[in-house]
């Protein structure tokens, strides 16, 4: 069974274009994230959700809308994609925030995007 | 300005000898560090966390210290094999805070057969 699993794992449309990527948990985790990773390898928070709410959003252009519809889902939707928003998406969750103990990230296999 | 520096350039090791990671951060106070490895094509995968009041931890042929002094995190894997070519990323955790981690860029390993 995947434990955190994300649909499409490649992605490749026109500038301009809107996309979304699906993010599903079977963990029964409370807390869902959004990463990207660039092409120099470096991971970055984008959103966070506990429990269906939006606690954490880094400074990500409003093009990137994030959505919970319950709280084993987390789906991304990018509008008017640009050739920067070209990396790698990765979807995560933990058990919850109150304690790093418990914040062990549990990572899908991520979605190549690329911007032509 | 706030940092977290892993060595760029790959590390190269002869398989058997034990293989020394470094994570260096600068104007974080972490309350807890973490391990991953991640594969080409693949999300990275959790492998040890230790916390700001722990000096070492160990995980089967994983050590992991934690300096909050000289602000640095040293991984170490001994006997090391062909199949722990990776890369490794440290990350912070801060306290007082939501707890998420972020992320160095990770550092290559390739062990040599």
């Amino acid at each position: 069974d995947t434990a955190v699993s994300q649909t499409p794992k490649y992605l490749v449309t026109q500038m301009g274009n809107d996309k979304s990527i699906k993010c599903e948990q079977n963990l029964g985790h409370d807390t869902m994230y959004w990463y990207k990773q660039d092409s120099k390898k470096f991971l970055k928070i984008m959103f966070s959700y506990n429990n269906k709410e939006l606690i954490i959003n880094e400074t990500v252009p409003n093009r990137f809308s994030p959505k919970s519809p319950d709280k084993a889902h987390l789906n991304l939707h990018i509008n008017s994609l640009e050739l920067g928003d070209s990396a790698v998406y990765f979807c995560a969750s933990s058990q919850g925030l109150r304690s790093g103990d418990y914040n062990e990230q549990f990572f899908g296999p991520g979605t190549r995007l690329t911007v032509l | 300005s706030q940092k977290i520096e892993q060595n760029s350039e790959a590390l190269n090791i002869q398989e058997g000898k034990t293989a020394t990671l470094t994570c260096n951060y600068t104007n974080y106070s972490p309350a807890y560090l973490q391990w991953y490895r991640q594969d080409p094509g693949r999300g990275p995968v959790f492998l040890l966390l230790i916390r700001e009041n722990e000096k070492e931890k160990r995980k089967e042929r994983l050590k992991v210290t934690f300096d909050t002094t000289l602000k640095q995190s040293l991984f170490h894997i001994t006997a090391s094999q062909p199949a722990d070519s990776a890369t490794y990323l440290c990350a912070l955790l801060l306290s007082g805070g939501s707890y998420i981690p972020t992320f160095g860029r990770g550092t290559s390993l390739i062990v040599h057969p």
